[in-house]
């Protein structure tokens, strides 16, 4: 089955500056991946998502880059604020969704004012 | 639309005793999710459903959990009988097709 790396486990950053997330994925059929945001004692829920058929996709601060040959993927966050702080969780799929998702094992992210 | 609805949101409850969790999906998605969240194995798939059939329940630790889906609106997770390495936080998922899922607020369960 698929399987899915997550660095770094722990990222600690200053107020405005940038952060990354990367994700490996072991199965070369899946074809999409998201990434949610969990805070502290909430759910997680869904902050961008990314299909095989682009490489990247920004939605204000944070963007997602997506190397299939590598079979990898990266969660880029820029201007970081303390309120980004959050347990952030990447998966992968396949069949486009119509699948389960395989999640990261999480990157705790801590924006210090 | 509310979301995706789960009960209770806490539960503590001594070894040896039956746990019920309880689901309502948002309205019209066709899949439904089961995950466990631990600090040590994160977010475990147990088990989902489409169209109110479940499809994989390899992610089912033992026996002693068994889920059922009787119509759209509803799910339920059992455990019986629970042991303390049960306690961890399960969290309902929905999603409709090729959409994201939406997770619902949880249930931490402690067994104690």
């Amino acid at each position: 089955g698929e399987n899915v790396e997550q660095h770094p486990s722990t990222l600690s950053v200053q107020e405005g500056d940038s952060a990354v997330i990367k994700c490996t994925y072991s199965d070369s059929a899946s074809n999409y991946f998201p990434w949610y945001k969990q805070e502290l004692g909430k759910r997680p829920q869904l902050i961008i998502d990314i299909r095989s058929n682009v490489g990247e996709k920004k939605d204000q601060r944070i963007a997602v880059t997506l190397n299939k040959t590598a079979k990898h993927f990266s969660l880029h966050i820029t201007e970081t604020q303390p309120e980004d702080s959050a347990v952030y969780f990447c998966a992968a799929s396949k069949n486009s969704g119509y699948s389960t998702l395989t999640f990261g094992k999480g990157t705790m992210l801590l924006v210090s004012p | 639309d509310a979301g995706v609805i789960q009960s209770p949101r806490h539960e503590v409850t001594e070894m040896g005793q039956e746990v019920t969790l309880r689901c309502k999906p948002i309205s019209g998605h066709d899949y439904l999710f089961w995950y466990r969240q631990t600090m040590m194995r994160g977010l475990e798939l147990l088990i989902y459903f489409n169209n109110n059939v479940p499809i994989d329940d390899s992610g089912m630790p033992e026996d002693r959990f068994s889920a059922k889906m009787p119509n759209a609106s509803f799910s339920t997770l059992k455990i019986q009988p629970s042991e303390p390495r049960d306690s961890a936080v399960y969290f309902c998922a929905s999603s409709q097709g090729t959409s994201g899922y939406t997770f619902g607020s949880g249930t931490r369960l402690t067994v104690v």
